[in-house]
């Protein structure tokens, strides 16, 4: 069975420090992951993603995620996050080839940045 | 803006009550799915769509049931509502069904009462 481990549910950072969000994964078959970020009372929006090629990818508002395949890993990083980053952010996956696009989620991290 | 679009917003409701919560897809999108969020199951897959045909089933309750219509909107019914039920129900839609982004509604929120 596939699944996504997000092991913090919430990671407390002051305003300008760097933050490292931990998404692990497991899965038998090769794979999409995703970020997701969820702002109070909205939809999720697509943060970044890993499809292929470079293991380190860019996404929007400065965050940047590097897949581990040995780690079976693929933690979210900013290296300077501002109030308007506190947020719900979750990890994702996304079986490669499969019959289905159906995303299997993590249970979210909470960034609660301080000022 | 993700292009999806959902309504309503918010819908209360009572316990064996039936609901229907409606979604869009953006524009050129022919696969939509519907999750559920709750506090106790995190965000969970319920099915997939595409072009008018079910493509994907996942823990969807038999209470519940979902179609596409020929303009691409999706329906999702809830029937027989149980105070568990309450919950944010998000759409989302892509270009394929298979290895493709997703784009996701704001969401309705269904409380029961």
């Amino acid at each position: 069975a596939q699944s996504v481990t997000q092991l913090d549910s919430q990671v407390p950072v002051f305003e300008e420090a760097p933050v490292e969000l931990r998404c692990n994964y497991s899965s038998s078959v090769s794979v999409y992951l995703f970020w997701y970020v969820q702002y109070p009372n909205q939809g999720l929006q697509l943060l970044l993603k890993y499809l292929s090629g470079s293991t380190l990818v860019k996404g929007i508002n400065g965050f940047e995620a590097e897949f581990n395949k040995s780690q079976t890993s693929f933690h979210l990083r900013k290296p300077s996050v501002h109030i308007s980053d506190t947020a719900e952010y979750f990890c994702a996956l996304q079986n490669y080839g499969g019959a289905t696009n159906k995303l299997i989620f993590g249970t979210g991290t909470l960034l609660a940045v301080q000022p | 803006d993700s292009g999806v679009t959902q309504t309503p917003k918010h819908l209360i409701t009572a316990t064996g009550q039936r609901v229907t919560l409606r979604c869009s897809p953006r524009s050129g999108d022919l696969s939509v799915y519907w999750y559920q969020q709750s506090l106790d199951q995190g965000l969970q897959f319920l099915i997939q769509y595409y072009n008018g045909e079910e493509r994907a089933k996942g823990n969807i309750l038999e209470r519940f049931s979902a179609q596409q219509f020929p303009d691409l909107h999706s329906e999702l019914n809830l029937s027989s509502l149980e105070l568990g039920d309450s919950a944010l129900y998000f759409c989302a839609s892509s270009v394929g069904a298979v290895n493709q982004p997703q784009h996701f509604g704001d969401g309705t929120r269904l409380s029961i009462l």
